[in-house]
């Protein structure tokens, strides 16, 4: 199946600094990728909607200023945390459908672990 | 917005035991997916379902979809350790998003 990499797995931070995380499609094309959050022994939320070439779509609530998007290429969106919080813990998810193939499964990032002291 | 229950929240389970998840929808499903995700993972997808009624065996996992395309159910027959995580259903609202259902968490205890 097609593979999508998420790195860092883990990251610490202090309070204030900003933590990038890539998620990349190792063997396809993805034209849209997805970010989702989840809280522990919840379920994913999704936050934004990557876009190839064009703004991030964002869901209700989640602050476009505070989760920078981009998604410079067909195989690599970045979500960028700034000025982190305490609050901003918590697993963050990528995920990314193959381009032009017309399947509805989506593949998923192994996640990252962000832990703001 | 679309709301997914899914139940039960927790279930704690011995090996060989069988056991049914669930999942509700507020709102007919476009595409229902089932998916089983391990700490520190993403999800896997497990099966997709699109027709009313249509029924999917997965080795020991059993998936139905309800006939009004509202409910799905995910029964697994004989549950080994290897089940354990947390079960999520999902359905695609739009050209690939997808929203996730509230998650049954599943431990299967030796």
């Amino acid at each position: 199946g097609a593979v999508v990499s998420q790195h860092p797995s883990r990251v610490i931070c202090k309070s204030g600094t900003s933590v990038k995380i890539e998620c990349r499609s190792l063997d396809f094309q993805a034209t849209t990728m997805f970010w989702y959050r989840q809280f522990p022994k919840q379920s994913l939320m999704l936050m934004a909607t990557s876009n190839e070439g064009s703004k991030a779509t964002y869901e209700q609530g989640v602050e476009k200023d505070k989760f920078l998007i981009n998604h410079a290429s067909l195989t690599l969106s970045t979500l960028t945390v700034t000025s982190a919080h305490p609050e901003d813990s918590s697993f963050y998810i990528c995920s990314a459908s193959p381009h032009g193939t017309g399947t509805e499964k989506l593949f998923f990032g192994s996640g990252t672990q962000l832990s703001v002291l | 917005t679309q709301l997914l229950e899914q139940s039960p929240q927790f279930l704690s389970i011995q090996e060989g035991e069988n056991l049914t998840v669930y999942c509700n929808s507020s709102s007919v499903f476009s595409s229902l997916q089932w998916y089983r995700q391990e700490p520190g993972e993403g999800p896997v997808l497990l099966v997709t379902v699109v027709t009313g009624g249509e029924v999917k065996k997965l080795k020991r996992l059993t998936f139905q979809f309800g006939d009004a395309r509202k409910d799905s159910s995910l029964h697994i027959t004989a549950a080994q350790t290897g089940d354990t995580g947390l079960y999520l259903c999902a359905d695609q609202y739009n050209f690939n998003k997808f929203y996730f259902g509230s998650g049954t968490k599943l431990n299967v205890k030796p």
